[in-house]
């Protein structure tokens, strides 16, 4: 079974506006990753929280984490249409040796 | 540098043929991955690697066979392929031994019939 789910499982935004998405997982966590995945090619880390961690910011990208709650959200800022991606949060619930990603969510910028 | 390159990008196969996907790697990363894509699946985990000599099970390695002779090259065996097996498969690697900040490669789309 997956350990995180991304909601919503697709976004439409107009360029310009915030994009925000979710994760939830299931069991605790060492640390979560978001990763970015342009249509037909591979996974692009965008960021990693971890868990004694509750938000974190890199470019227009900011992610939060509640563990107690078992969610994380990513909020991408001023979209562009270069955003137009899926995007998938990665756990390490199996232990630091195994990465359990979600279904992803596919976001779309419309120019 | 190259990054993580996996060859073939594309392949078919027949059902009950084998084939090993190449991966490899110019960054000196310890942890090497096999994941597969399926639709509405996410990425699920085949089999991983810490280092040269050391290889464990992920999520579904039935089927897979895996070896890791040097710290560069980490490839994956289908043994005898079944239309399950369809699918796209990504190698990934990372500095140390942990899954933190994976590089994938551009993947390799295979399709068994």
């Amino acid at each position: 079974s997956q350990q995180g789910e991304e909601d919503p499982q697709a976004l439409s935004i107009q360029e310009g506006e915030n994009a925000t998405m979710n994760c939830s997982y299931k069991t605790s966590i060492n640390n979560l990753q978001w990763y970015r995945q342009n249509s037909g090619r591979g996974l692009v880390h965008l960021i990693l929280i971890r868990s004694n961690e509750r938000e974190k910011h890199s470019g227009r990208l900011r992610v939060t984490l509640d563990t107690s709650k078992k969610s994380s959200s990513l909020l991408i800022t001023a979209s562009r249409a270069a955003d137009t991606a899926s995007y998938f949060c990665a756990t390490d619930a199996g232990g630091n040796e195994k990465l359990t990603f979600g279904t992803g969510t596919r976001l779309t910028i419309i120019p | 540098n190259a990054g993580v390159t996996q060859t073939p990008k594309f392949q078919v196969l027949k059902t009950g043929q084998s084939m090993t996907l190449q991966c490899a790697q110019d960054m000196n990363h310890e942890y090497m991955s096999w994941y597969r894509q399926d639709p509405g699946m996410g990425l699920r985990l085949i089999h991983y690697s810490v280092g040269a000599g050391i290889t464990d099970q992920g999520e579904v390695p039935n089927g897979y066979n895996v070896s890791r002779s040097t710290t560069e090259d980490f490839p994956l065996r289908l043994l005898s392929a079944a239309p399950s097996q369809t699918s796209v498969y990504f190698c990934a690697s990372s500095y140390g031994q942990t899954n933190e900040k994976l590089f994938f490669g551009s993947g390799t789309q295979l399709s068994v019939l």
